[in-house]
């Protein structure tokens, strides 16, 4: 998986709760995007960062935050988890060719339900 | 705005048989194109692109698409199909246009399922 791994791999809370799910890279890739993956939906891009400190809003990106404290992580915060938030979620990183040719690597997913 | 469609939920195919997997999509400007493939509980894959040169894209473990600016489509297709070729395959646009941070926009993916 392209030097990637999220933490937890899975991970059951209820609602009302705060949880963070955390990205790892060993690729020194500048970007990095968190999505979720629902039935009938494919992916769907929640947030992305282009350079530490420095993110955007996916088109889903109500209910989450995301901070990019250094280059090899990515952090997702649920503020407080609802049901309609139990999904994979799935990030992945590019290296941000000029003209973004780029091809995205996808980490293992972190399969979240919210009770 | 950029979006893609994959018009089959599931396709069924017998292995050595050719295998087709469909994908249409929709740019303003000119677009980059991917495949992927997500095996079960893995992330996704990534098995080829179209950037711009030969129609005829060559990708992983022995697929191919073909990139169709007239009909707007990149189908993925494979010779001969294997038992083990059975997962789910997602198509990817990138608007060179108004892709602004090299995103992508998925598909909601084709479930293959390759029989003996």
């Amino acid at each position: 998986d392209a030097g990637i791994t999220q933490s937890p791999r899975h991970k059951v809370t209820e609602t009302g709760t705060p949880v963070t799910l955390r990205c790892h890279q060993t690729e020194n890739h500048r970007y990095m995007y968190w999505y979720r993956q629902d039935p009938g939906h494919g992916l769907r891009l929640i947030h992305y960062s282009y350079g530490v400190k420095d993110t955007d809003k996916g088109e889903v990106s109500d209910g989450y935050s995301v901070s990019r404290s250094k280059t090899e992580d990515f952090l997702l915060t649920l503020e407080s988890a609802t049901s309609s938030q139990t999904s994979v979620y799935f990030c992945a990183i590019s290296d941000g060719l000029a003209g973004g040719t780029d091809t995205q690597y996808f980490g293992p997913g972190t399969r979240l339900t919210v009770l | 705005a950029q979006s893609v469609a994959q018009p089959e939920d599931q396709v069924n195919v017998a292995e050595g048989n050719p295998l087709t997997v469909k994908c249409t999509y929709s740019v303003s400007g000119n677009p980059y194109l991917f495949w992927y493939v997500q095996y079960p509980n893995r992330g996704l894959q990534f098995l080829l692109k179209y950037i711009t040169g030969d129609n005829l894209v060559k990708g992983s473990y022995g697929f191919e698409a073909e990139f169709n600016k007239s009909q707007t489509s990149f189908h993925l297709k494979k010779p001969s199909a294997l038992v083990s070729d059975s997962a789910l395959y997602f198509c990817a646009v990138r608007d060179i246009l108004t892709g602004g941070g090299n995103k992508l926009t998925f598909g909601t993916g084709t479930q293959l399922k390759v029989e003996l």
